[in-house]
């Protein structure tokens, strides 16, 4: 399956800045990457689906100002976090789709505390 | 709309006994996937199983074996001989094949191998 690396592992940053979280699809060019948001002991919520090359597609209830979506090349997409506040600390995972086995390979995750 | 149902919460089971994480799906696709998950502490979401909606057919794979069954929307997952290294959060999950390609998570199983 694809090789995915989300970067970075961890990070803290402080109330009211801004996070950039990447995710590159490292052997294989990803058309459609996912983001996923997993609050502590719950279960992987869909934020978005990024499409290369076009908007990004928002879930119901997710703020798309809030939670910028970049899908600017077939290996990299960044979700960046604007003006973070403490109920934005979450586990943030994102996903690479391959259409031809219809497989989903996940990166290692983000763990993103804002204080 | 899609939806998956794990209604086991928690689950504390002795080593090297059997135990079965029960899921059980909704969809109105005649074309979908299923898949397990298996996320350890670390968080890294460990890809399990992928089975098509028109592959009935049970798997084994080592202590691990899954059961699809159509009728009842149902696709549970046995771990044989239960081991401590077991223990983690098992999610179930669908895709519907031919939408948006979005995989749409279970609220997962705690797994606990007491040894």
């Amino acid at each position: 399956g694809a090789v995915v690396s989300q970067h970075p592992s961890r990070v803290i940053c402080k109330s009211g800045t801004s996070v950039k979280i990447e995710c590159r699809s490292l052997d294989f060019q990803a058309t459609t990457m996912f983001w996923y948001r997993q609050f502590p002991k719950q279960s992987l919520m869909l934020m978005a689906t990024s499409n290369e090359g076009s908007k990004a597609t928002y879930e119901q209830g997710v703020e798309k100002d809030k939670f910028l979506i970049n899908h600017a090349s077939l290996t990299l997409s960044t979700l960046t976090v604007t003006s973070a506040h403490p109920e934005d600390s979450s586990f943030y995972i994102c996903s690479v789709q391959d259409r031809t086995n219809y497989g989903y390979t996940f990166g290692s995750g983000t763990r993103l505390t804002v204080v | 709309a899609q939806k998956v149902t794990q209604a086991q919460t928690e689950i504390s089971v002795v080593e090297k006994e059997d135990v079965t994480l029960d899921c059980v799906y909704e969809t109105r696709d005649t074309t979908y996937y299923l898949f397990w998950y298996k996320q350890p502490p670390s968080g890294e979401l460990v890809f399990l199983i992928r089975r098509n909606s028109f592959d009935e057919q049970n798997e084994i794979s080592g202590r691990y074996s899954w059961n699809f069954q159509k009728s009842t929307s149902s696709f549970n997952f046995t771990i044989t001989a239960s081991q401590v290294v077991d223990s983690a959060v098992y999610f179930c999950a669908l895709s519907e094949a031919g939408r948006d390609d979005k995989i749409i998570f279970g609220k997962g199983t705690r797994l606990h191998i007491l040894p």
